[in-house]
């Protein structure tokens, strides 16, 4: 079946670090990919996402694309800012594969002043 | 858009009782998803719904485990004779039927069962 195998954690970073954390998935088809974030005591928020191979997600300065040939979707960020520790957990979704959002185990995030 | 909401937010209860959560979707998203996510893991898929109907149900969801959404909008998530077991996060996401890769979260309530 799907399923999604992420970096463990945890990451500690200097503000302004680069930010690198991998994301790799097993499909039989085409799922669409996502990086979602939790940050404490608060539900998961939907960061960026990719349909399609080649596809480039983006958003609040962080980004990652989508590779068919390598099946992964690695989440990046140039120079991360305190307020960006939160757990990242990488997903895919099916549709036409029990209608299922698949997660990983999430990676958690710390970054220091 | 209010976003997806989620009571409680946290529930205490002894091993053999009975616990009710609801969840209200976003006013437009006629899918309704609940999830379980325990510490250190990402949220697992329980069931969903399209509209008022319950599509799918995962293996994750014994016999305790009941879900209704009577009238299409908001949902509940009972659980019957609780187990320490069932301690978890239950997470709940809507979203629209032809974007349904696109699940918005609640905040989930938090269930310790002692």
């Amino acid at each position: 079946g799907n399923s999604v195998t992420q970096m463990e954690g945890p990451v500690t970073l200097s503000e302004e670090a680069f930010l690198t954390i991998n994301c790799t998935y097993t499909a039989t088809g085409y799922p669409s990919l996502f990086w979602y974030v939790q940050y404490p005591g608060e539900g998961l928020q939907l960061l960026l996402k990719a349909t399609k191979a080649d596809d480039k997600g983006s958003n609040k300065g962080f980004e990652a694309t989508y590779r068919k040939e390598t099946t992964s979707f690695h989440l990046e960020k140039g120079s991360v800012q305190v307020s960006d520790s939160a757990v990242y957990f990488c997903a895919l979704y099916q549709r036409d594969n029990n209608n299922d959002m698949r997660f990983g185990a999430g990676t958690r995030l710390t970054v220091k002043p | 858009d209010t976003g997806v909401s989620q009571d409680p937010r946290h529930k205490i209860t002894k091993r053999g009782q009975n616990v009710t959560f609801r969840c209200d979707p976003i006013s437009e998203h006629n899918r309704l998803y609940w999830y379980r996510q325990t510490l250190g893991q990402g949220p697992e898929f329980l069931t969903y719904f399209q509209n008022e109907a319950q599509l799918e149900k995962s293996r994750l969801l014994s016999d305790r485990f009941s879900a209704e959404r009577p009238k299409g909008s908001f949902s509940t998530l009972e659980i019957q004779r609780t187990e320490q077991g069932d301690s978890a996060m239950y997470l709940c996401a809507s979203s629209l039927s032809f974007s349904s890769d696109t699940q918005y979260f609640g905040p989930g309530t938090r269930l310790t069962v002692l």
